[in-house]
Order: C-alpha cells, then sequence, then structure tokens
C-alpha cells in the first residue's frame, strides 16, 4: 500500500511569489489533513478536509493560504504572496477513521521563502 | 486551550541503557495519545497509541509508553536503546470525538555507542 506522498520535497521562492503543495493520501482515506512546523516549534494544525470538504480550517495563519481538495482525492496547499515566515515544514497526513486512529504523515515539503 | 509539553529538547543516552522521552499534556475531555518517530529526511511514522484499556502501551521498535491520568503524562520508553533509534520524536494528543492532533516541540533522542 502506498503511503501518503508529497511533492515537492523541497521549494525554495522569493518573498512575493507563489508556491503550490501537493499531497496524495492514501487510496481509501476521507480524512486529509495539513500541518506545517515552523523554527523547530511544535507542529501546528492547518486544516482538516473530510473528502472534499473543509471539516476544520482554524488553524490557517491568513487569506494568503488556500487549500483544495477538488474530487475528494489529492490536495493542494497553495501561499500567494509567499512570505518570510511562512519558511517550514508543511506535513500532510491521511486517516481512515475518526475515531481514535492515528493519521499517516507524508515526508514533508521544506519551504523556504528568502 | 488543548497543549501538549516536551519538556526535553534533547535527550542523550548511552546504547544498551534505558531511555525516557516525556510529555505531558492539557486536553478537556478523555485524550487519545500517540507517539511519532521522524527519522532524517523523513515523514513522520506512527510508533503507538493509548486509546482506553491497559495504561502501559507497546508499539513499535520495542517502544511502549505509560498513560497517567493524574500526572496527565505519556511518558515514551524503551528498555535498551540502539543506536538507530536516534531521531526526533513527537508526542500527540487528540480529544475523543475531534479529528485534530495536537503535537508537542519534538525531542532529539541522540543513542551513543
Amino acid at each position: 500500500e502506498a503511503g501518503v506522498t508529497q511533492f515537492p520535497s523541497h521549494s525554495v521562492i522569493e518573498k512575493g511569489q507563489t508556491v503550490t503543495l501537493r499531497c496524495d493520501p492514501i487510496s481509501g482515506h476521507d480524512n486529509l489533513y495539513w500541518y506545517r512546523r515552523v523554527m523547530g516549534k511544535e507542529i501546528k494544525f492547518l486544516l482538516h478536509f473530510v473528502k472534499e470538504s473543509k471539516q476544520d480550517e482554524s488553524g490557517m495563519p491568513n487569506n494568503r493560504f488556500l487549500a483544495e481538495r477538488t474530487g475528494g482525492t489529492y490536495s493542494t496547499l497553495k501561499v500567494q504572496p509567499a512570505e518570510l515566515e511562512d519558511s517550514g515544514v508543511y506535513f500532510c497526513a491521511s486517516s481512515h477513521d475518526d475515531r481514535g486512529t492515528e493519521a499517516f504523515f507524508g515526508q514533508g515539503t521544506r519551504l523556504t521563502v528568502v | 486551550a488543548q497543549s501538549v509539553a516536551q519538556p526535553e529538547d534533547q535527550v542523550n543516552v548511552a546504547e544498551g541503557n534505558p531511555l525516557t522521552v516525556k510529555c505531558t499534556y492539557s486536553v478537556s475531555g478523555n485524550p487519545y495519545l500517540f507517539w511519532y518517530v521522524q527519522y532524517p529526511n523523513r515523514g513522520l511514522q506512527f510508533l503507538l497509541k493509548y486509546i482506553t484499556g491497559d495504561n502501559l502501551v507497546k508499539g513499535s521498535y520495542g517502544f511502549e509508553a505509560e498513560f497517567n491520568k493524574s500526572q496527565t503524562s505519556f511518558h515514551l520508553k524503551k528498555p535498551s536503546a540502539l543506536v538507530s533509534d536516534s531521531a526526533l520524536y513527537f508526542c500527540a494528543v487528540r480529544r475523543y470525538n475531534f479529528n485534530k492532533f495536537y503535537f508537542g516541540s519534538g525531542t532529539k533522542l541522540n543513542v551513543k555507542p
């Protein structure tokens, strides 16, 4: 069974540019999450999809961040325009059931805004 | 507010010695507790979880963790550390019937030969 995959693994962009991160969850997992770890701090929740619907987007930092999950399969997270403080590692995770099961994480996308 | 604390940024232990990585939490209601490990250039890998039942849970690679409700702790342990255990460890908590995970800041475990 393929795991959660994220693209790209690394991205270096200039302040003001746009970047789109992609996440392919494990097939059949309705729940998809985005998390971010900034500057060695805790991993913080960004948002949660159930199929194509946003269940909880309370962690999205501001309106420069836009997440989509068209068709309930893969998801994209767009940052436009990027700022220096957006640098960090963005993790995607998916889970089959939302009652006490673990989530499976991708390897992360390391975003550096210069 | 829900939170997870990992009080040690780094834990150093000699190979063959027991190891403990500490985690305390603050969450409303009954918690679901998890440990994840991140090896260099890899994603987070699930190690073990506590949902209900026996307070001592066993997981992958010989790790175990003990849920202590009165102390709101979920410390990760291993009786005999291996050099290959060196990695970044994250404690996470989830509220009953909620989907969001709350993570700690991570503890870097260094196991020296």
